[in-house]
């Protein structure tokens, strides 16, 4: 199986910050990677796909970078709607496989 | 606009069985492929099963290969996800999510349901 690493496991920022969160693939993905927003008991919220595409209607303060094994997913300009967890997943090959999770609080 | 309705979440004894369905709208479900995501309480999503649009290719996690059964009926714009000889560790939020496209490879995830609460407890 193809393990997820993301760093940080949280993150805590202010509003109007940038922030960076890394994930890492055990193996080679290609840009098969995608990332998720989910806030506390509500379900995952699709953000990017195929690592750079934003999904429609997604802000675009949101972005997605790299492919193979390093992936990154910047939020600039934070806002309150922003804090939540995030996860990435990758969907090369069974059984996709998800990131720890990203925790980012507010400072 | 896209939703999917999960249903038959339960509180089930330890080897008993549950039928999750998932009733989808605003797309044409039989264009897709779907999964069943779960996600234990304090932790991560965790990746279940998929099913192709045609429902004749079908991939599970090893961890509940040979207890669960992924399943759907186009007809009624539902999928389904058939659980035996359920474990303490199964309890879980299930999601069922609509995959980007219609084959199981290299399919994202775009959508997903508000989840059904199951739970395995004596």
């Amino acid at each position: 199986d193809i393990q997820m690493t993301q760093s940080p496991s949280s993150l805590s920022a202010s509003v109007g910050d940038r922030v960076t969160i890394t994930c890492r693939a055990s193996q080679g993905i290609s840009y098969f990677l995608a990332w998720f927003q989910q806030k506390p008991g509500k379900a995952p919220k699709s953000l990017i796909y195929a690592a750079t595409t934003l999904k429609g209607g997604v802000p675009s303060k949101f972005s997605g970078s790299g492919s193979g094994t390093e992936f990154t997913l910047t939020i600039s300009s934070l806002q309150p709607e922003d804090f939540a967890t995030y996860y990435c997943q990758q969907y090369y090959s069974y059984p996709y496989t998800f990131g720890q999770g990203t925790k980012l609080e507010i400072k | 606009e896209v939703q999917l309705v999960e249903s038959g979440g339960d509180l089930v004894q330890p080897g008993g069985s549950l039928r999750l369905s998932c009733a989808a709208s605003g797309f044409t479900f039989s264009n897709y492929a779907m999964s069943w995501v779960r996600q234990a309480a304090g932790m991560g999503p965790e990746w279940v099963s998929v099913i192709s649009d045609s429902g004749d290719t079908t991939y599970y996690a090893d961890s509940v290969k040979g207890r669960f059964t992924i399943s759907r009926d186009n007809s009624k714009n539902t999928q389904y996800l058939q659980m035996n000889s359920l474990r303490a560790e199964d309890t879980a939020v299930y999601y069922c999510a609509k995959a980007g496209g219609s084959t199981v490879r290299g399919t994202r995830i775009d959508y997903w349901g508000q989840g059904t609460l199951v739970t395995v407890s004596s």
